[in-house]
């Protein structure tokens, strides 16, 4: 079975500041595909950055960007610039290569961005 | 845009009672997913569906069951709501391709509280 730990339940950053949040995996599969996903405060859970696990450049989109380790089943997110709409639960995702697309999800990261 | 949508953002209903709770996505998307959500928990798979009249257990099944009769609706029923089923509940769908573009799409979520 897989496994996803995100290790910091709370975190706090200053407006424009940077922030990096944690996410481990124990797996025993080779080709798989990690995620970072956004839950604003009562709104909908979005996509905010995937990893396919073969390809060792780390994925970025605008201000999010991700340190992916695979030796090590690191997948950390980097937020610069913080904003205050970057508020939110952050959840770090696995998905195994193949039919059935389940997801393995941690517990979650809550992100405030402070004024 | 996918567009993921459950029939009641919030719910409240007693215990014993039969409760149904509806999901519809509008993307031709194979696989459809429940999950709950709870504080400290992260979220935690329910039931998902790859196909018409096709079901799989997630990891809580228990008191729970679905049912998928047409590709684009996925409902989960709480045979007998209890109060330890009090919960966030969020239905997700994704694509069967085996690639990095089957992230999956989340509805709003339905909060249900029982008496």
């Amino acid at each position: 079975a897989q496994t996803v730990t995100q290790s910091q339940p709370e975190m706090s950053v200053q407006e424009a500041e940077t922030v990096t949040l944690s996410c481990t995996y124990d797996t025993s599969e080779s080709n798989y595909y990690l995620f970072w996903y956004k839950q604003p405060p009562s709104r909908q859970m979005i996509l905010v950055i995937r990893q396919e696990a073969y390809k060792q450049q780390n994925a970025t989109e605008n201000r999010f960007s991700v340190n992916f380790q695979k030796a090590a089943k690191s997948f950390s997110l980097k937020i610069s610039d913080s904003q205050l709409g970057d508020t939110a639960m952050y959840f770090c995702a696995f998905m195994k290569h193949g039919t059935g697309n389940q997801f393995y999800f941690g517990t979650g990261t809550s992100l405030t961005v402070i004024p | 845009d996918v567009k993921v949508t459950q029939s009641s953002r919030y719910l409240v209903k007693r215990t014993g009672e039969k409760v149904f709770l509806e999901c519809v996505q509008d993307m031709d998307h194979e696989n459809m997913f429940w999950y709950r959500q709870d504080p400290g928990l992260g979220l935690r798979l329910i039931y998902f569906s790859y196909d018409v009249k096709m079901k799989e257990k997630g990891d809580i099944p228990e008191g729970y069951s679905v049912s998928r009769e047409k590709k684009e609706r996925f409902s989960l029923i709480l045979e007998s709501a209890s109060t330890n089923q009090t919960s966030m509940y969020l239905c997700a769908s994704s694509l069967s391709a085996p690639s990095g573009r089957n992230e999956q799409y989340f509805g709003p979520g339905t909060r249900l509280t029982v008496t």
